[in-house]
């Protein structure tokens, strides 16, 4: 059974770095048969994909158009998570924060469990 | 404004057939696969179809999804109580090169 854990804080000032880990268990960060996305939902923007990583022989990152200047995803293989990286927020960056697992079937068939992310000073 | 459409809102009596529609276009679901969740309030989506009308392992046969085209359907029958809660359909999208979603429909069971 392949489990995401979200770690992080929940309070980013303005103009500062979002941080979230997203541990995995049941599965690897390296496995060639998913990816690792990043998806964050508020109640403007709906649900919002925002990345994702993947490893085909070498490492992949993909972007939404929305962040891509401002958006890191990485992955950990010495500690099997991956994390994400949001620079120079703003108040509109405040969302609930999903790690995802895009399977072999091709769908997001494991979600973490959400980390509400608050910007404001 | 959500890439795919859904009606916001839905809903039906116990025990009968209910179903939510959602419009993209040829770049997400006409070219690709088709994912429907479920959402209650302050959890995450939970997977409920997948690759247009595949059922996760627990999921009750009541929920079935289809596609045509650039639209895709969500049909749940027998409706029961417990399936009040807010649905999502989700393609990848070729132009975009990322997943969209759907604006949500929030069922309600009266």
């Amino acid at each position: 059974q392949v489990q995401l854990q979200q770690s992080g804080p929940g309070l980013v000032k303005p103009s500062q770095t979002l941080s979230l880990t997203c541990a995995i268990s049941g599965d690897s960060v390296s496995s060639n048969n998913a990816a690792w996305n990043w998806i964050r939902q508020s109640p403007s923007r709906g649900l919002e994909w925002l990345g994702r990583t993947y490893y085909r022989s070498k490492w992949n990152s993909h972007y939404a158009i929305s962040v891509k200047s401002r958006i890191t995803i990485n992955p950990d293989t010495s500690k099997n998570q991956f994390s994400l990286q949001l620079n120079s927020v703003t108040p509109e960056d405040t969302a609930m924060y999903y790690c995802a697992r895009t399977g072999q079937a091709g769908s997001n068939d494991y979600w973490g469990q959400g980390t509400l992310v608050t910007v404001s000073s | 404004q959500s890439v795919l459409t859904q009606p916001p809102s839905a809903s039906g009596t116990p025990g009968q057939r209910v179903t939510i529609s959602c419009s993209g276009s040829s770049s997400n679901i006409k070219s690709n696969i088709v994912d429907w969740y479920h959402q209650l309030p302050g959890t995450a989506p939970k997977l409920l179809i997948y690759s247009n009308n595949q059922r996760p392992s627990g999921v009750p046969d009541r929920f079935s999804g289809s596609k045509s085209g650039t639209s895709a359907s969500l049909a749940i029958s027998g409706l029961q109580s417990e399936d009040e809660a807010d649905y999502y359909c989700a393609a990848w999208d070729d132009s975009l090169n990322g997943w969209v979603f759907g604006g949500g429909t929030k069922l309600t069971v009266l």
